[in-house]
C-alpha cells in the first residue's frame, strides 16, 4: 500500500515552454503533498507544501509564480514549471502524507520527474 | 538547516551487518524518527520509523536510546543492491509535517 505515482518520469522541452508534473496517491487520501527538487549529487530540497483545497506554502527563495502548485483533490497535486529555462533542469520529486496517521510524519514519495530544458 | 547529522559515506562488504548512526540532539518530545533509502534517479523509499527503544521490520532495525538524541539504522547482511543513500529525518518544526533532508549517508557495498 501507500503508493505515490508521479508522471511523467522524464521530460525534455525547449526553453520558454511550461511543463506540468502530476503526483497522485493511488491507494490513500493525501491531505498534504510536498514538492522537492534535487540537483545531481545533492540532497532533496523542499520547494513547497500543499494542502488539499488551499494555496501552497512555498519555501524561501522559491518563486510561486514560476512553480505553480495545484492540489485540487485528496489524491492529486500538480506542479507546473512556467516558462522553463535551462536552470530549471532538475529532478523533481513529490511526496504525500496520509492524514489519518497524525502521529506519524512518514511521507510516501513518487519516483521523480527528470526535467531537461534545452 | 537539517536537524540531523550522519556520516557522509560508509563502505561495507557483502554479507556484513551495517549500522548507520544519526544524531538529532534537538528532537522534540513528540517527534518520530524516519529513515529513507534513495537510489539514483528514484524517489526516497521509506525504510523504517520509530519513536523509542527498538523497531524491527522485514528489512531493517532501528535502535533509539532512552534520551532519543540519536538513532541507529541496522541493515542485516547487506547485498550489492543495498548500495544507496540513506537519510535520517525528524520533523522540521514543532507540529510540522515537513521533513528537511540532510546530506544522507552514501553506503557502498563491496563484493
Amino acid at each position: 500500500g501507500a503508493v505515490v505515482s508521479q508522471h511523467p518520469s522524464w521530460v525534455i522541452c525547449k526553453s520558454g515552454t511550461s511543463v506540468k508534473i502530476e503526483c497522485r496517491s493511488l491507494d490513500f487520501q493525501a491531505t498534504t503533498m510536498f514538492w522537492y527538487r534535487q540537483f545531481p549529487k545533492q540532497s532533496l530540497m523542499l520547494m513547497a507544501t500543499s494542502n488539499e483545497g488551499s494555496k501552497a506554502t512555498y519555501e524561501q527563495g522559491v518563486e510561486k509564480d514560476k512553480f505553480l502548485i495545484n492540489h485540487a483533490s485528496l489524491t492529486l497535486s500538480t506542479l507546473t514549471v512556467t516558462s522553463a529555462h535551462p536552470e530549471d533542469s532538475s529532478f523533481y520529486i513529490c511526496s504525500a502524507r496520509e492524514g489519518r496517521f497524525v502521529d506519524h510524519t512518514a511521507q510516501h514519495f513518487g519516483d521523480g520527474t527528470r526535467l531537461s530544458i534545452l | 538547516l537539517a536537524k540531523t547529522t550522519q556520516p557522509i559515506s560508509m563502505d561495507s562488504y557483502e554479507g556484513q551487518e551495517v549500522n548507520i548512526t544519526c544524531s538529532h540532539n534537538n528532537i522534540a518530545t513528540n517527534d518520530y524518527i524516519t529513515w529513507y533509502q534513495q537510489f539514483p534517479s528514484q524517489g526516497p523509499r521509506f525504510i523504517i520509523q520509530g519513536y523509542k527503544t527498538k523497531v524491527t521490520n522485514e528489512v531493517a532495525s532501528l535502535f533509539i536510546p532512552a534520551d532519543r538524541k540519536s538513532s541507529t539504522l541496522s541493515l542485516p547482511r547487506v547485498s550489492l543492491s543495498d548500495t544507496a543513500v540513506y537519510y535520517c529525518l525528524v520533523p522540521s518544526g514543532a507540529g510540522s509535517y515537513q521533513l528537511t533532508f540532510g546530506k544522507g549517508t552514501k553506503l557502498s557495498v563491496i563484493p
